[in-house]
């Protein structure tokens, strides 16, 4: 059974480029889940999708965005970059398991850096 | 908000020794679960143990195993015979009623040859 994918694995931006990444679920998980992590803040959550909608959404500003498609698979997309939008962007994606419980699954990461 | 408090930024232990993460944390659901998760330097988070709030038995899997206190709400991680795989960040993380998971900022296991 193949795990969460993350593409890109690594990139390097310029302050002012947008990037988009992407994320592929385990098959069958209809939740995908967006956090960043930095050495000063931790897991940050941004944003879930299940079914394609925006079910859940942390407190980050209007530049990062997402979306999921009908295949499940989500994007990311982050406009105007910033040097603090530097980071290691996770995806999760949740199915339940036999007792109920949402357990997320994570990808390898993404990591940003933004010069 | 809620909030979850790992005390011990860093901690080490001697391979084949045991070694406890402490956790606690603020909610005031009844009902919820409560994770551990590690992630080691290859940077992949993976799941250690779960534990339904409602039940009064720890959670065990194999050479991990939890001790939570629901009233005191606490949640610490016991690693039995630790091997040098298990060098990694630790992350305390109860779920909330909408679901979301809460971070800590996590526990630093340092494996000692």
């Amino acid at each position: 059974k193949a795990g969460v994918t993350q593409t890109p694995r690594y990139l390097i931006k310029t302050r002012g480029q947008q990037v988009t990444l992407s994320c592929s679920p385990i098959s069958g998980h209809r939740s995908v889940s967006w956090y960043q992590q930095t050495p000063g803040q931790g897991l940050q959550f941004l944003f879930e999708y299940f079914s394609e909608t925006q079910r859940n959404k942390g407190n980050f500003p209007g530049r990062f965005s997402g979306r999921q498609f009908s295949n499940s698979r989500s994007e990311m997309n982050v406009s105007t970059l910033e040097l603090g939008d530097s980071a290691l962007y996770l995806c999760a994606s949740s199915g339940l398991t036999g007792d109920g419980a949402n357990v997320l699954t994570f990808g390898a990461g993404s990591r940003l850096t933004v010069l | 908000a809620q909030t979850v408090t790992q005390s011990q930024p860093e901690m080490s232990v001697q391979e084949a020794e045991t070694v406890t993460l402490s956790c606690t944390y603020d909610t005031s659901e009844s009902d919820y679960y409560l994770f551990w998760y590690k992630q080691p330097p290859s940077r992949q988070m993976i799941l250690v143990i779960r534990q339904e709030a409602y039940k009064q038995q720890n959670a065990t899997e194999n050479r991990f195993s939890v001790n939570f206190q629901k009233a005191a709400k606490s949640f610490s991680l016991k690693i039995s015979d630790s091997q040098l795989g298990d060098a990694a960040m630790y992350f305390c993380v109860p779920m909330d009623s909408n679901y979301q998971l809460i971070w800590g900022a996590g526990t630093k296991l340092i494996i000692k040859p």
